[in-house]
């Protein structure tokens, strides 16, 4: 079973449009959490990463929040443009072991004019 | 252009053949990853070095999977006799022990069609 779940798996919003992507997790013990943007065909680009002691954390019109109590986070993307089309990724760190990344499955945002 | 850089960006072989593929991190950074990537899925972890040593290898790295990093700069992951399943995204990253230590970033990686 993946330890990184996110919701909804695909997503389309009009241009200037607010959104949320939802992410879950069970990694334990937690260390941080990252999320990535991905366009098609490219690697994935970090947005925001937060420690346990972090329970929110902005990058211009994106914003993450981080509830590590119930092990939830969320990617709030605001005045969304055609740009923002992509994959979003949710990825946990298990503590010790930063190297080994726990991906979830990513979002597919689709901005339309 | 400072980051990673992955050659080729896109590979076709058959069946059968042998391939490898090139990852150059940012200069200076001594952590490397490699990471599979299936479409409609999240990466993968395949395997991470630090300097030349190779400290990790995930159960997903099988026997016809070999990864170096000679003299801790670049590195190479060969997949030997390939097969169809191993069609994917192959991703490197690196990152430092300075600065921000969690930070990974990525290469635009390798498209890998095997046919």
């Amino acid at each position: 079973k993946n330890q990184v779940e996110q919701s909804p798996q695909s997503l389309i919003i009009l241009e200037g449009k607010n959104c949320t992507l939802q992410c879950n997790y069970t990694v334990s013990p937690f260390s941080n959490l990252r999320w990535y943007k991905q366009d098609t065909g490219r690697g994935p680009v970090s947005l925001t990463i937060m420690t346990f002691s972090e329970n929110t954390k902005s990058n211009g019109r994106y914003t993450a929040t981080l509830d590590a109590d119930t092990k939830q986070s969320s990617l709030h993307i605001t005045a969304s443009q055609l740009s923002d089309s992509a994959s979003y990724i949710c990825v946990v760190s298990r503590l010790n072991s930063g190297y080994a990344l726990n991906f979830g499955k990513g979002t597919s945002l689709l901005v339309t004019p | 252009d400072t980051g990673v850089s992955q050659d080729p960006r896109h590979k076709i072989t058959k069946r059968g053949q042998n391939v490898t593929f090139r990852c150059d991190p940012i200069s200076e950074h001594n952590r490397l990853y490699w990471y599979r990537q299936t479409l409609g899925q999240g990466p993968e972890f395949l395997t991470y070095f630090q300097n030349e040593a190779q400290l990790e290898k995930s159960r997903l790295l099988s026997d016809r999977f070999s990864a170096e990093r000679p003299k801790g700069s670049f590195s190479t992951l060969e997949i030997q006799r390939t097969e169809q399943g191993d069609s994917a995204m192959y991703l490197c990253a690196s990152s430092s022990k300075q600065g921000k230590p969690y930070e990974q970033y990525f290469g635009p990686g390798t498209r890998l069609t095997v046919t």
